[in-house]
């Protein structure tokens, strides 16, 4: 299965900043899919991210709110913008492995907290 | 519309107890995969299975089984002999179609194994 590096791992950040997060793929992928994970809830997912287009975003989440880059098929970032702490939250990047949906592998996640 | 429902919020069993975790899915495609997934305090993502909607035959991996019926629209899972590292949470999810779809999950369910 493929393998994702996210980064960064956590980060403690100040309302009303911005931080971007990373996800690298050790493998080319089609489409690079960001969840949110409140505390203690499900994941949900932002958006997805195709290479060569606009990334497609979910219901209740928008682009200036959360914008995505995917500059070639192995790497995506998303920022979290203007944040507050309703934004506190594991932030996670998934791709496919293998072919007609074989499995969904994860990066480790990104533990965000707003103060 | 999709939807993934785990019942079982939280469930404790001793150690050496056989447990099922429960799902129940709803799904208006005919062709869709089921998921588990395992997040173990550390908070990644692990896969365990994937079935695909056309494969009823039931899967054992050693301690792990899983039980599809699609009856009844559901997929549970089952531990049997419980280990103290089986403590974790637990999330059932669904994909429509095939490949490269969003995973809708279910809310977990936190499985604790007492010693």
């Amino acid at each position: 299965s493929a393998v994702i590096s996210q980064k960064p791992s956590r980060d403690i950040c100040q309302r009303g900043t911005s931080l971007t997060i990373q996800c690298q793929v050790d493998s080319q992928v089609t489409m690079m899919f960001w969840y949110r994970q409140q505390p203690g809830q499900s994941l949900t997912l932002i958006a997805t991210a195709n290479q060569g287009s606009e990334a497609t975003y979910e219901s209740g989440f928008v682009i200036d709110k959360f914008p995505i880059s995917r500059p070639n098929l192995t790497f995506s970032t998303l920022t979290v913008s203007n944040m507050s702490p309703e934004d506190s939250s594991i932030y996670l990047c998934s791709v496919e492995f293998g072919t007609g949906g074989s499995g969904y592998t994860f990066g480790s996640g990104t533990r965000l907290t707003v103060v | 519309a999709q939807k993934v429902t785990q019942a079982q919020t939280e469930i404790s069993v001793v150690e050496k107890e056989d447990v099922t975790l429960d799902c129940v899915y709803e799904t208006r495609d005919t062709t869709y995969y089921l998921f588990w997934y395992k997040q173990p305090p550390s908070g990644e993502l692990v896969f365990l299975i994937r079935r695909n909607s056309f494969d009823e035959q039931n899967e054992i991996s050693g301690r792990y089984s899983w039980n599809f019926q699609k009856s009844t629209s559901s997929f549970n899972f089952t531990i049997t002999a419980s280990q103290v590292v089986d403590s974790a949470v637990y999330f059932c999810a669904l994909s429509e179609a095939w490949g490269n779809e969003k995973l809708t999950f279910g809310t977990g369910t936190r499985l604790t194994i007492i010693p």
